[in-house]
């Protein structure tokens, strides 16, 4: 089966500026999660998506940070306007469903670079 | 934040060595999960264990959990270089995944 797909791979960006990031599930895949990871660190999650609802996004920073999953399958985490501590790897990961012990299935990520 | 702790922070060894990783958390869970991210690339799951578990095999890898002492380990047996990796434990309970610090583990020829 086809993996999590993520773009861009890389960005760089100057801070106060806006940036995307795009995330393609598994297939068949309810549960997506987005995932900050800072050098040196391991990944925290950001938001968590079942099916097009949100189940956590306790750690999201809401004042600058926002994602939707449109029809429950693709999704999108948007930063505006980035500082400086974004930097960071973004990491996507599906999985079949999060009540059921399963494994994650994690994308490549996006290294986000503000300069 | 982050509930795992991992010990050592960092490994090195030489090939054909075993090598040890352990983990410790710190609130209840459902099962505990092992994921190895090479530099610059995504994180591979490697194994889950199950809060009712001791211990798990899969291939060279071995896991046990000692869930009243909030801790699992990780052995790596017969290690190559191309294990060189860093090796994340998680911890699953409230349908939410949460990574520990990780081990960077070097596999010298």
């Amino acid at each position: 089966e086809a993996g999590v797909a993520q773009s861009p791979r890389y960005k760089i960006i100057e801070k106060r500026q806006s940036v995307a990031f795009w995330c393609n599930p598994i297939s068949g895949h309810a549960t997506l999660y987005w995932y900050q990871q800072i050098l040196g660190q391991g990944p925290k999650l950001l938001i968590q998506f079942q099916n097009n609802g949100v189940v956590d996004d306790s750690q999201l920073p809401k004042d600058r940070f926002s994602a939707e999953r449109l029809k429950g399958v693709d999704s999108t985490l948007k930063i505006q306007p980035a500082k400086l501590e974004d930097s960071a790897v973004y990491l996507c990961a599906s999985s079949l469903d999060s009540q059921m012990p399963y494994g994650y299935t994690f994308g490549s990520g996006t290294r986000l670079t503000v300069v | 934040s982050q509930q795992g702790e991992e010990d050592p922070q960092a490994l090195s060894i030489q090939e054909g060595e075993n090598a040890t990783m352990n983990c410790s958390y710190k609130t209840s869970i459902n099962n505990l999960q092992w994921y190895r991210q090479n530099s610059g690339r995504g994180l591979v799951h490697l194994i889950l264990i199950r809060s009712n578990e001791r211990e798990k095999h899969s291939g060279r890898l071995r896991v046990t959990l000692d869930t009243s002492k909030k801790s699992s380990s990780l052995l790596i047996t017969a290690s190559r270089a191309a294990d060189t990796a860093s090796y994340f434990c998680a911890t699953e309970g409230f349908q939410k995944l949460v990574f520990g610090t990780g081990t960077r583990l070097l596999v010298s020829p």
